[in-house]
């Protein structure tokens, strides 16, 4: 079943705060959280395994609470470079490594 | 280190042809997944191959086949092509054994007409 992204777009200054969430239906063993920008291959953000760990890179970090069986993904002090389409990808049991992944969350991040 | 290369970048074929798209994975990548992305709809899985073995299948039907050379690098096939098939294929690798960070390529876009 495809997670559930929110919002579907998001349209930001710089320097401003973004949250990009990410629910399934089902348990999860893993997230993982891509960004894609027209044309382009996605690009590997930070995968979140079960375990509700928090991870974090500069200036984006990820939660997930498996409870829940949600993500977020926490975009801070925007940048240009931004912009693009994120994407979550679940996995709902080890072992399978076929990623589910959301429809997609478009930001755009204006100067 | 390159990254994973797959071709050609762009494919144009005709209802009921047969593609054929390659993939290269990263060096010392074991896996290779193919996913496919159609206009405007998020990334369907499709595909996972492990040390030449086809590991897991997505909801596609079985005109979509590949395999795994001993090389790690992959095909994927698409007979009786239909219309709806027009999409930009991705191909991503990891290195398996556990690890399941999937890296992707630039993706191959298939135009049937």
């Amino acid at each position: 079943q495809q997670p559930v992204q929110s919002p579907q777009a998001v349209i930001l200054r710089e320097g401003e705060d973004a949250v990009i969430n990410c629910s399934s239906s089902k348990a999860l063993y893993s997230v993982h959280w891509y960004r894609q920008k027209h044309g382009e291959a996605p690009v590997f953000l930070m995968i979140l395994l079960k375990g509700g760990e928090q991870k974090g890179h500069e200036k984006i970090s990820a939660s997930f609470n498996e409870k829940k069986q949600q993500s977020s993904l926490y975009l801070t002090a925007s940048q240009l470079s931004y912009s693009g389409t994120y994407f979550c990808g679940t996995e709902g049991r080890t072992g399978r490594r076929a990623l589910t992944f959301g429809s997609g969350t478009r930001l755009q991040v204006q100067p | 280190e390159a990254g994973v290369t797959q071709s050609p970048t762009h494919l144009i074929k005709t209802r009921g042809q047969q593609a054929t798209l390659r993939c290269s994975p990263i060096s010392g990548h074991t896996s290779v997944y193919w996913y496919q992305q159609a206009l405007g709809l998020g990334l369907q899985f499709l595909l996972w191959y492990d040390e030449g073995e086809e590991r897991n299948r997505g909801n596609f039907p079985p005109r979509f086949s590949g395999r795994q050379f001993p090389n790690y690098s992959s095909e994927l096939n698409v007979n009786a092509l239909e219309l709806e098939d027009s999409a930009l294929y991705l191909c991503a690798s990891s290195l398996g054994a556990g690890q399941e960070t999937q890296y992707f390529g630039p993706g191959t876009r298939l135009l049937v007409l």
